[in-house]
Formats: structure tokens, C-alpha cells, sequence
């Protein structure tokens, strides 16, 4: 198991935009365009608020949006809300049918 | 509206096995790949196993390979995971998921509320 690699913590006030990295490799982030994000608020279930790299589901904010280089995905969160204070999770598809997901960061609203 | 509602989770000795079901409604299941994703209290999110909406086709992280089996009943719109063999470390909720496009994408659109399984070390 090679989980993709998150910052542990990110934070922002009100208002202020926080870009969160999701640093994986030629193999999986870098190889293929099916990279995704999700938002986890304590005790709930994941929610998908990006995938294969930029799109977003109907109804998510455009507040939410996503990017590659390279081996790294960025999520950026802008216009941050108090609601945006969760566990965000990356996953990227890995070939040979497995995939992975990030190690996980929590946003934390000033 | 889709739901997903998971069920079977409970503690069980290690080298035990359990079955979780995940019951699906609101949509056409059987033309959507599913996965299972677990959780490890406090801890990310794992991918455990996805199966084709056929059935016919399905996966499996390395750590569980060869221990669970992933199927499904699309008679009965239900998503079963048979754990086998169960370690401390499978200690878990268990989160059945909706692919958005099975084959691509790799995304899960909807999930359940998750069922934990617990195997004491």
C-alpha cells in the first residue's frame, strides 16, 4: 500500500484561499488523469468534490477546484467557509486496476 | 434519491470471518461498478476492492487480496464483501462507494455511512 502524499495540516481565514498538494509519482498521479478529491467532515462519510483532476460533481461550489503537474494534484479551496473545516483526501488511479488515496489533510478555519 | 446503506460490521477474533452487505437503491445498480473503502479509526482512507456491474470482473488492494471477495446480487440490488482470515490491522469502517464510471475515472460519487468491523489484537 503507497498512499499519495498530503501536507498533515492546512489552514486559512475566512475568506482566504488554501491550496492543499497531493505529491504521488510517474505511476499513479502522474500517469493518468484520474485524480480525485474528497471531503470528510468528522464522522461522516467521504464526499467527492473533485474528479479526474478538475471537474466537479453538480452541485459543488466553484470555490472547489483542482490541477496537476507533474506528479503533484493540487486542491485549492477559495473563498474558505467555516463548513470548509474538514479532512480532505486525494486518490489517483495507480494502473493494473488499484488505485490509492492520499494520507489526508485537515483544513483547519481560522 | 441514492442511497447505499451498509450492514454486517462487529467484532470478531482474529482469523475470523464476516460478511458485509451494502444495500443500494435509487439508481440502476447494475449498471455501476462498486467499490468497498475502509477507514482505520483516526486514521486515511484505503481502497479495498471494486467489482464490475456485471460482476464478472473485480479487484483488490494488495493488503487484502487473497483474504476478501468482493460480489454482488444485482437481483437484490446488494454489494457484499466476505473478509476471511481477519488480522488486527483490518480493524476498520468499511464504506461501500459508487463508481461515477466504471473502466475510467476512478471516482465514487456516493457512499454509504459505513459498517465497523473490529478484530482485536
Amino acid at each position: 500500500q503507497s498512499a499519495l502524499t498530503q501536507p498533515p495540516s492546512a489552514s486559512g481565514s475566512p475568506g482566504q484561499s488554501v491550496t492543499i498538494s497531493c505529491t504521488g509519482t510517474s505511476s499513479d498521479v502522474g500517469g493518468y488523469p484520474y485524480v480525485s478529491w474528497y471531503q470528510q467532515h468528522p464522522g461522516k462519510a467521504p464526499k467527492l468534490i473533485i474528479y479526474e483532476v478538475s471537474e466537479r460533481p453538480s452541485g459543488v461550489p466553484d470555490r472547489f477546484s483542482g490541477s496537476k503537474s507533474g506528479n503533484t494534484a493540487s486542491l485549492t479551496v477559495s473563498g474558505l467557509q467555516a463548513d470548509d473545516e474538514a479532512d480532505y483526501y486525494c486518490s489517483s488511479y495507480a494502473g493494473n486496476n488499484r488505485m490509492y488515496f492520499g494520507s489526508g489533510t485537515t483544513v483547519t478555519v481560522l | 434519491e441514492v442511497q447505499l446503506l451498509e450492514s454486517g460490521g462487529a467484532l470478531v477474533q482474529s482469523g475470523g470471518s464476516l460478511r458485509l452487505s451494502c444495500v443500494a437503491s435509487g439508481f440502476s445498480f447494475s449498471n455501476y461498478g462498486m467499490s468497498w473503502v475502509r477507514q482505520a479509526p483516526g486514521k486515511g482512507l484505503e481502497w479495498v476492492s471494486a467489482v464490475s456491474g456485471g460482476g464478472f470482473h473485480a479487484y483488490y488492494a494488495g493488503s487484502v487480496a487473497g483474504r476478501f471477495a468482493i460480489s454482488r446480487d444485482n437481483s437484490r440490488n446488494t454489494l457484499y464483501l466476505e473478509l476471511n482470515n481477519l488480522r488486527a490491522d483490518d480493524t476498520a469502517v468499511y464504506y461501500c462507494a459508487r463508481d461515477q464510471v466504471w473502466g475510467s475515472s476512478w471516482s465514487f460519487d456516493y457512499w454509504g455511512q459505513g459498517t465497523l468491523v473490529t478484530v482485536p489484537s
